[in-house]
């Protein structure tokens, strides 16, 4: 089955600045990668996702990038606020699979 | 606007008392799911639901039941409660189980096993 590996598990930057989360992910068929975040005592709210036919993928402050050769794929958040902070979750799925395997998460601190 | 519903937010129950948790949806979604997320874990799906279809993952205990009596609601029942069981329980729901389709995470229900 997949496995996904997530880094770092912790994270503290000062605001404004920059934060990077890593996910590697070992099954070769995995072609939909989304991006979730979790605040205390909340379910995860996606917040944004790529497809495999895609490199990169931004939103306004968040962009996440895929290399495929290499699987791995990462989240990047600019110009980051306090209330960026939460747990931050990857995850890779196959079409037509009915699971979501995700990483063992990242709790990001944005230090005011 | 709620997509998908949680109740309770919390629940309390004594060690093999059974207990019910409770989700619904406005989404009209054909699939739902539900995880088990421990302190500082991953959620771990236990089952899902493809309309009336039950699916249940290869490792979650027989302890651990479903019911999806119509589209908008799925009941996750614990027979018998231990304490390892206390955990954040997911509802998710997708439109499909297609390439590339979004899960939608409930608040979830915190239960506690005294």
């Amino acid at each position: 089955g997949e496995n996904v590996e997530q880094h770092p598990s912790t994270l503290s930057v000062q605001e404004g600045d920059s934060a990077v989360i890593k996910c590697t992910y070992s099954d070769s068929a995995s072609n939909y990668f989304p991006w979730y975040k979790q605040e205390l005592g909340k379910g995860p709210q996606l917040i944004i996702d790529i497809r495999s036919n895609v490199g990169e993928k931004k939103d306004q402050r968040i962009a996440v990038t895929l290399n495929k050769t290499a699987k791995h794929f990462s989240l990047h958040i600019t110009e980051t606020q306090p209330e960026d902070s939460a747990v931050y979750f990857c995850a890779a799925s196959r079409a037509g699979a009915n699971n979501l395997f995700f990483g063992t998460g990242t709790r990001l601190t944005v230090i005011p | 606007d709620a997509m998908v519903i949680q109740n309770p937010r919390y629940q309390v129950t004594q060690f093999g008392k059974p207990v019910t948790l409770s989700c619904s949806q406005t989404l009209n979604h054909n699939v739902m799911y539900w995880y088990q997320q421990k302190s500082s874990q991953a959620p771990k799906l236990l089952f899902h639901y493809y309309d009336k279809d039950f699916n249940n993952e290869a490792d979650t205990p027989d302890n651990f039941q479903s019911r999806r009596p119509n589209t908008s609601f799925c009941f996750l029942d614990i027979r018998s409660p231990g304490l390892g069981d206390a955990a954040m329980y997911l509802c998710a729901t997708s439109r499909d189980m297609g390439f590339a389709e979004t899960q939608y995470f409930g608040p979830g229900t915190r239960l506690l096993v005294l």
